[in-house]
């Protein structure tokens, strides 16, 4: 199976920060990776896929870049509906795994 | 538009069965995987499995390969995640997912979730 992690596990920031999540699979997997924001209590919500590929209605703060092994999902301008917990997703071979997640809260 | 729709909370007893359901509409449903993800009180997302209706290939995460069974209708676009014997430590929110696109097994969107309480 391959295994996701992520850094950090928690981050606080202010609003209009940039911020940077790192994601690592164990194997390559080129660029079949995903990124979900989940909110509390409420279901995941997909917001990069491919990569880099931004999901339709997702605003254009948001952005991923990597292949490979290594991966990152950047907010360019922190706003405070984005503090939510992010998870990436392996996507390049079964069985599906995430990572841990990343909780981002507002400063 | 797509929607996934899934049944109400349970509250279940150790030993008991389980059927959650997951109602699809607004596409083909024999064209795109259906995935379940566990979620565990305060913690991560887990993949448990996926199907793909049109021809019922299912792949479990071997952590719940023969803990559960995923299967899908398409008489009625409803996708299903069953437990023949319920374990306390079964209480999670369950929720479904739709493959994203025809390529690549990122998903959206998503059902509401389904909570499961397992308590004697």
């Amino acid at each position: 199976d391959i295994q996701m992690t992520q850094s950090p596990s928690s981050v606080s920031a202010s609003v209009g920060d940039r911020v940077t999540i790192s994601c690592r699979a164990s194997q390559g997997i080129s660029s079949w990776l995903a990124w979900y924001q989940q909110k509390p209590g409420k279901a995941p919500k997909l917001l990069i896929y491919a990569a880099s590929s931004l999901q339709s209605g997702v605003p254009s703060r948001f952005s991923g870049s990597g292949s490979g092994t290594d991966f990152t999902l950047t907010i360019s301008s922190l706003q405070p509906e984005d503090s939510a917990t992010y998870y990436c997703q392996q996507a390049n071979s079964f069985p599906l795994t995430f990572g841990p997640g990343t909780k981002v809260d507002i400063k | 538009e797509v929607h996934l729709v899934q049944s109400g909370a349970e509250v279940k007893k150790p030993g008991e069965s389980l059927k959650i359901s997951c109602k699809t509409s607004g596409y083909n449903f024999n064209d795109y995987w259906i995935g379940w993800v566990r979620q565990m009180p305060g913690k991560g997302l887990e993949w448990m499995g996926v199907i793909f209706p049109g021809d019922s290939d299912t792949r479990y995460s071997p952590s719940f390969q023969g803990q559960v069974t995923i299967s899908a209708d398409k008489s009625v676009n409803t996708a299903y995640l069953q437990w023949n014997s319920l374990r306390a430590s079964d209480t999670a929110m369950y929720f479904c997912a739709r493959q994203a696109y025809n390529i690549g097994l990122w998903f959206d969107p998503w059902g509401q979730g389904t909570l499961v309480t397992v308590s004697s």
